[in-house]
């Protein structure tokens, strides 16, 4: 099956300092890779999402490339503020046979930004 | 729009007791998941249901069971609760077909304590 290994953390950073969070994966079939984030309390928001290879997926300032060949989805952010304060979560979906919307989840990196 | 509704948003049971969760996915959405979250494990994949049939189910006991009604709304039932079972369960829906349909939009959760 699939699996989805991305930085731990707890990842600590002063506003407006750049951010980087390393996720990989091992997949079979076709893999669509997605970040989600979680604030204190709440469920997951989508924070954005790639379709093919090379793809970039952008959403509030966070970016991220889906590089097949590094079989690699890392997170950016050119300078965090403090209400991105969250933990983020690497994912991948296995679109194969064209009915399995299951997701594989990383372990999830909590974020604290200090102002 | 009305997000994923999920209730009830926290509940406390005892060992042996039997819990049902309610989920509401977004209108139009006939793909509902279900996610079980703990601080070990992490996220792991329960089940996902369309038009009323179970597509794909993870690696938990049979103790976990769910539905889904004609309307889309799904339920899941753990039965004969362990002190392991305290998690936060969270529901995801999606368009299941067209442009988009692996993307997940999750609820809140539900959060369960057994004691």
């Amino acid at each position: 099956g699939n699996s989805v290994t991305q930085m731990e953390g707890p990842v600590t950073l002063s506003e407006e300092a750049f951010l980087t969070i390393n996720c990989t994966y091992t997949a079979t079939g076709y893999p669509s890779p997605f970040w989600y984030v979680q604030y204190p309390g709440e469920g997951l928001q989508l924070l954005l999402k790639a379709t093919k290879a090379d793809d970039k997926g952008s959403n509030k300032g966070f970016e991220a490339t889906y590089r097949k060949e590094t079989t690699s989805f890392h997170l950016e952010k050119g300078s965090v503020q403090v209400s991105d304060s969250a933990v983020y979560f690497c994912a991948l979906t296995d679109n194969s046979g064209g009915s399995n919307y299951k997701l594989t989840f990383g372990k999830g990196t909590l974020l604290t930004v200090n102002p | 729009k009305a997000g994923v509704t999920q209730t009830p948003r926290y509940l406390i049971k005892t060992r042996g007791q039997q819990v049902t969760l309610s989920c509401s996915p977004i209108s139009g959405h006939r793909s509902v998941s279900w996610y079980q979250q703990t601080p070990g494990q992490g996220l792991q994949f329960l089940f996902e249901y369309f038009s009323e049939t179970q597509r794909n189910k993870g690696n938990f006991p049979g103790r976990f069971s769910g539905r889904q009604f004609s309307n889309s709304r799904s339920e899941m039932n753990v039965s004969t609760l362990e002190l392991g079972d305290s998690a936060l369960y969270l529901c995801a829906s999606s368009l299941a077909q067209g442009r988009g349909a692996n993307v997940l939009t999750f609820g809140a959760g539900s959060r369960l304590t057994v004691l």
